[in-house]
Order: structure tokens, then C-alpha cells, then sequence
């Protein structure tokens, strides 16, 4: 099975700052690679896909980099409504839909 | 607009089994795949079922292979996940979603509300 390993698990910001989210395969998944939104009590929302593709409608404040085994997520200047929990999800093999633990981002 | 509303979650005792369902409109059913996603409480997510438009792959995770069966009905627009044999560590939000494929991969690019399965005695 592959394994995501999302860095932090939590990380406290402040509105207007720069906030980059790791995540890591344990073995290369391409750029079969795919980042969510949760807020409390909401299904997950898909921000982007193919590490770097920015899905309709999203801001383009998020930002996706990576490719292999080493991802990033970036907001490049936090706005209230994205204090949520953010997970990556590789889909490399059909055979599991792997998702990171989560990264919760707070207001400091 | 693209809708996905499950049903069928509740209370259920160890061992007991439980039918969701999920109902889709706002697209045409039958092109896409879709897959099963739960959530525990407190928890993060995790896949568990993906069928393909079709039905002629399926795909489960170790954690309910045996126990779980994804299928689908086209001409209903609906999804289904039959769970048998339920464990406590089941107990979550179990979310329907649509597959969008593209480049060789797929995302999951709708979500519905989710159903809350419970199992204790």
C-alpha cells in the first residue's frame, strides 16, 4: 500500500499569510496527486488535482507543486474562509485511494 | 447542478448489516465511476469502495474486503454500499463521490452530504 504522510498536522496562521502544506508519498506516485478542503461538518471539497491543477471555481490564492514523492500545497495569502483541515490523496493505483492524515490550519 | 445524496445510514448492532444509498442527478450517471469515502469521528478520510461506470471493476479496501459490496444501478442513477458483518471501528460518515478522470488518474470532484452509520450495542 502507498502511504501519504501529510506535514504539519495542525499549523496556526494569521489572515494575509503564506501557508505551504507538505505531503509524501512512500513511493512515487507521479503527479497522481490531489489536494482537499474540509470544513467542519461538510463533505471534502476538491481543490486540485494532478499535484498542480487548479480544479473550477477556486481561488487562485492555492497553489499545487510537486511531482514523485514530495507535494506541496500553497495559499499564498489566507483568507478567513480557508481556515479548515486540508488532505492530499494519491491516485496512483485503483487499488487504494490513499489519503494523508490531514493538516488542520487555525487561526492564530 | 450536480447532486449526490446518500441515505440508509443508523444504528446498527455488531455484526448487523446495513444498505446506503446514494442517489445522483445533474449528470449523466452512467460515464462516471464513483466511490465510497468514510470519515470517523474526530477522524480523517478514508476510501473504501470505487465501482467503475459499468460495474466491471470494482475495487475495496483491505479494511472491508468481504465484509462491504459496492454496485450500482444506471438506470436508477443510484450507487449502493451493502455493509455486512459491521464492526464498531466502522462507525463514520460514509460519503458517496463522483470520479473525474482525467490524464491517465481520477479525482473525486463531487461529494455528497455523507450518512452517519453508527454500530454499537
Amino acid at each position: 500500500d502507498i502511504q501519504m504522510t501529510q506535514s504539519p498536522s495542525s499549523l496556526s496562521a494569521s489572515v494575509g499569510d503564506r501557508v505551504t502544506i507538505t505531503c509524501r508519498a512512500s513511493q512515487s506516485i507521479s503527479n497522481y496527486l490531489s489536494w482537499y478542503q474540509q470544513k467542519p461538518g461538510k463533505a471534502p471539497k476538491l481543490l486540485i488535482y494532478g499535484a498542480s491543477t487548479l480544479q473550477s471555481g477556486v481561488p487562485s490564492r492555492f497553489s499545487g507543486t510537486g511531482s514523485g514523492t514530495d507535494f506541496t500545497l500553497t495559499i499564498s495569502s489566507l483568507q478567513p474562509e480557508d481556515f479548515a483541515t486540508y488532505y492530499c490523496q494519491q491516485s496512483y493505483t485503483t487499488l487504494g485511494y490513499t489519503f494523508g492524515q490531514g493538516t488542520n490550519l487555525e487561526i492564530k | 447542478e450536480v447532486q449526490l445524496v446518500e441515505s440508509g445510514g443508523g444504528l446498527v448492532k455488531p455484526g448487523g448489516s446495513l444498505r446506503l444509498s446514494c442517489a445522483a442527478s445533474g449528470f449523466t450517471f452512467s460515464i462516471y465511476s464513483m466511490n465510497w469515502v468514510r470519515q470517523a469521528p474526530g477522524k480523517g478520510l478514508e476510501w473504501v469502495s470505487s465501482i467503475s461506470s459499468s460495474s466491471s471493476f470494482i475495487y475495496d479496501a483491505d479494511s472491508v474486503k468481504g465484509r462491504f459490496t459496492i454496485s450500482r444501478d444506471n438506470a436508477k442513477d443510484s450507487l449502493y454500499l451493502q455493509m455486512n458483518s459491521l464492526r464498531a471501528e466502522d462507525t463514520a460518515v460514509y460519503y458517496c463521490a463522483r470520479s473525474y478522470c482525467t490524464s491517465g488518474s481520477c479525482y473525486f470532484d463531487y461529494w455528497g452530504q455523507g450518512t452517519l452509520v453508527t454500530v454499537s450495542s
